[in-house]
């Protein structure tokens, strides 16, 4: 069974700062990996995925994350945030069947 | 990619009611999953909706509780049945369109609020 860890629930971060949201998974076997954001009182949206290749994943938005086997993560970071990046954003990990696993989400918070 | 649409989009019920969710896309899709978000936490997924066939769900949820149709390839409902407080979620319907790398689509969400 796979898992999904998300090590913050809640990322307070200032405009125009850096951040990374962490996300860390448990699988037997190979998997494939999502990042979601869900702004308030909206479904979700995908914002990047990998699948296979490069480990360095480019998003919609300016987000990107680096999928590192050796330490079963895949951590979503963005250079420079905005205020409208405030939302809920989920890792998620699928055998390949289409039956994503969700972590428990972090909420980021950008502020002024 | 694919247009997902839910309705309702919110609904106040009373305990021991039940309501029927709709899930229309703009497309034909293999794959048609609903997912429950309770207040303030992830996504669980409930069940997936097979066409022609009865659903297959996970552990935890059962038929009578959240029996589910899926009489076509563009259109499922979700009921849930016999509601109590704990009911109160959002759920998501989601799907998988033909020719997708794994990633699902979502709609907005049905925000239930059971009283």
């Amino acid at each position: 069974a796979q898992s999904v860890t998300q090590l913050d629930s809640q990322v307070p971060v200032f405009e125009e700062a850096p951040v990374e949201l962490r996300c860390n998974y448990s699988s037997s076997v190979s998997v494939y990996l999502f990042w979601y954001v869900q702004y308030p009182n909206q479904g979700l949206q995908l914002l990047l995925k990998y699948l296979s290749g490069s480990t360095l994943v480019k998003g919609i938005n300016g987000f990107e994350a680096e999928f590192n086997k050796s330490q079963t993560s895949f951590h979503l970071r963005k250079p420079s945030v905005h205020i409208s990046d405030t939302a809920e954003y989920f890792c998620a990990v699928s055998p390949g069947f289409q039956k994503l696993v969700f972590g428990t989400g972090t909420r980021l918070l950008v502020s002024p | 990619s694919a247009v997902i649409s839910q309705k309702p989009s919110r609904d106040i019920c009373q305990r021991g009611t039940s309501l029927t969710i709709q899930c229309q896309v703009d497309s034909q899709v293999t794959m048609m999953f609903w997912y429950r978000q309770q207040p303030g936490q992830s996504l669980t997924l409930i069940a997936t909706a097979n066409q022609g066939s009865e659903a297959t769900y996970e552990s935890g949820f059962v038929i009578d509780k959240f029996p589910i149709s899926r009489p076509n390839l563009t259109f499922s409902t979700l009921t849930v049945s016999n509601m109590s407080p704990e009911d109160s979620s959002i759920y998501l319907c989601s799907v998988s369109p033909q020719g997708a790398t794994g990633e699902l689509f979502f709609g907005e969400g049905s925000r239930l609020t059971v009283l």
